[in-house]
């Protein structure tokens, strides 16, 4: 099964910071990772796909990269309601498989 | 735009079977992967598996022997069954659709998701 590590496990930041999210695989998936986040009580909502693909709707200060192994979501100018958690997903092969989780707070 | 909605008992007893459905509304369930996940504090987001509208199936190993998926399109839903289930099997459980864009050959996971529902296992 290929792990998921993502770094960090939490961070604390401040209203129009750039932030920086990594997650990285046991093996090489090549760009078949997407990034979700998600805010207390609701579902996950997909931000990335593809690696670098903005989902449609999503603001233009998420931004993905990498492949292979190691992948970044950052984003370019912290906004009140990006405060949530975030998690990769790897979907190269089965059992797909999310990372952790990296909890964005306020700081 | 398509939305997806959990239902089902939110209190299982130990040892008997889990069962949820999922139904999909503003929108076919053809030619897509129909997900179950479910989430946990301790361990987090686990991909239990897909259906396809064509009927194959997909299931975590983790689970698999325990896990069944099925389709039902004429009601616009896919279901859920845990066989055995304990208190490790206690989270909310989602439903998610997956697809493969054919013009980019861009597989997209996960999008939209239903709400989710929690799903006690009690002794």
């Amino acid at each position: 099964d290929i792990q998921m590590t993502q770094s960090p496990s939490s961070l604390s930041a401040s209203v129009g910071d750039r932030v920086t999210i990594t997650c990285r695989a046991s093996q090489d998936i090549r760009d078949d990772l997407a990034w979700f986040q998600q805010k207390p009580g609701k579902a996950p909502n997909r931000l990335i796909y593809a690696a670098s693909n903005l989902q449609s709707g999503v603001p233009s200060r998420f931004s993905g990269s990498g492949s292979g192994t190691e992948f970044t979501l950052t984003i370019s100018c912290l906004q009140s309601e990006d405060f949530a958690t975030y998690y990769c997903l790897q979907h190269n092969s089965y059992p797909y498989s999310f990372g952790q989780g990296t909890k964005l707070e306020i700081k | 735009q398509v939305q997806l909605q959990e239902s089902g008992p939110g209190l299982v007893k130990s040892s008997e079977t889990l069962s949820l459905t999922c139904t999909v509304s503003g929108g076919s369930m053809n030619n897509y992967y129909w997900n179950w996940i479910r989430q946990t504090p301790g361990a987090g987001l686990e991909w239990i598996g897909y259906i396809h509208s064509s009927g194959s199936t997909k299931y975590n190993p983790s689970l698999k022997s325990r896990v069944t998926i099925s389709l039902d399109t004429s009601k616009n839903q896919f279901s859920l069954k845990v066989t055995s289930v304990t208190a490790v099997d206690t989270a909310v459980y989602f439903c998610a659709r997956g697809s493969y864009d054919i013009p980019t050959g861009y597989w997209e996971w996960f999008d939209p998701w239903g709400q989710g529902t929690l799903v006690t296992v009690s002794s």
